[in-house]
């Protein structure tokens, strides 16, 4: 398997532009998470799916952050507007049992 | 409740020597503990797991301690080398739920 998959891996936007990060999960999977990375804040859960339906989306900061799971093999996590501390490393993570399989990342730059 | 501390916040061992990494947590509902180690640019990486019924783990070079009425776990690598040069972070998961709670992350580095 290809492991999961993340793309871009780096995105450079300006300041209230929409950003749509884009995660594939590892076939048959059925729980994916959504974290972002900081020097500040370290790794913080921003929301995870069960079989595509959100069972947790306290750690999304605020509206202007939405995720979606239209089906088992893709999830977005969309930025609208973006800001310059949404500066960040994005991670996707799928799993199927206690262990998550983390993706490679997007780093976010907002200017 | 949900928090898990982890410490030091950075580390640095000489090559051979046994680093020690500990994390803590509050919430005795927990029963699934990773450690999941990170090299720069790249994801976190599952290194070694343990549930609360047992005291020890060990994989290789990899051990963790667990102390349940301490509340305490910890990793210990023997024979540190220069490529365990990582960011290493514990986690906290309680039962019906593979939601990790993660410490806040330690950065070893292993002089050669």
């Amino acid at each position: 398997d290809a492991g999961v998959i993340q793309s871009p891996r780096h995105e450079v936007t300006e300041m209230g532009q929409e950003v749509t990060l884009r995660c594939k999960p590892i076939s048959g999977h059925d729980y994916l998470f959504w974290y972002r990375q900081t020097m500040m804040r370290g790794l913080e859960l921003l929301i995870y799916f069960n079989n595509n339906v959100p069972i947790d989306d306290s750690g999304m900061p605020e509206d202007r952050f939405s995720a979606k799971m239209p089906n088992a093999s893709f999830s977005t996590l969309k930025i609208q507007p973006s800001e310059p501390r949404d500066s960040a490393v994005y991670f996707c993570a799928s799993s199927d049992s206690d262990t998550q399989y983390f993706g490679p990342g997007t780093r976010l730059t907002v200017l | 409740q949900q928090q898990v501390k982890q410490s030091p916040q950075s580390l640095i061992v000489q090559k051979g020597g046994i680093s020690i990494i500990n994390c803590a947590y509050e919430n005795t509902a927990f029963d699934y503990f990773p450690w999941y180690q990170q090299f720069p640019g790249k994801g976190p990486a599952l290194l070694i797991a343990i549930r609360p019924d047992v005291s020890e783990k060990k994989e290789g070079r990899f051990t963790i301690s667990f102390n349940k009425s301490a509340k305490q776990f910890s990793l210990h690598i023997m024979d540190s080398q220069p490529g365990d040069s990582a960011t290493y972070f514990c986690a906290a998961s309680g039962p019906g739920t593979y939601k990790y709670i993660f410490g806040t992350g330690t950065r070893l580095k292993v002089l050669a």
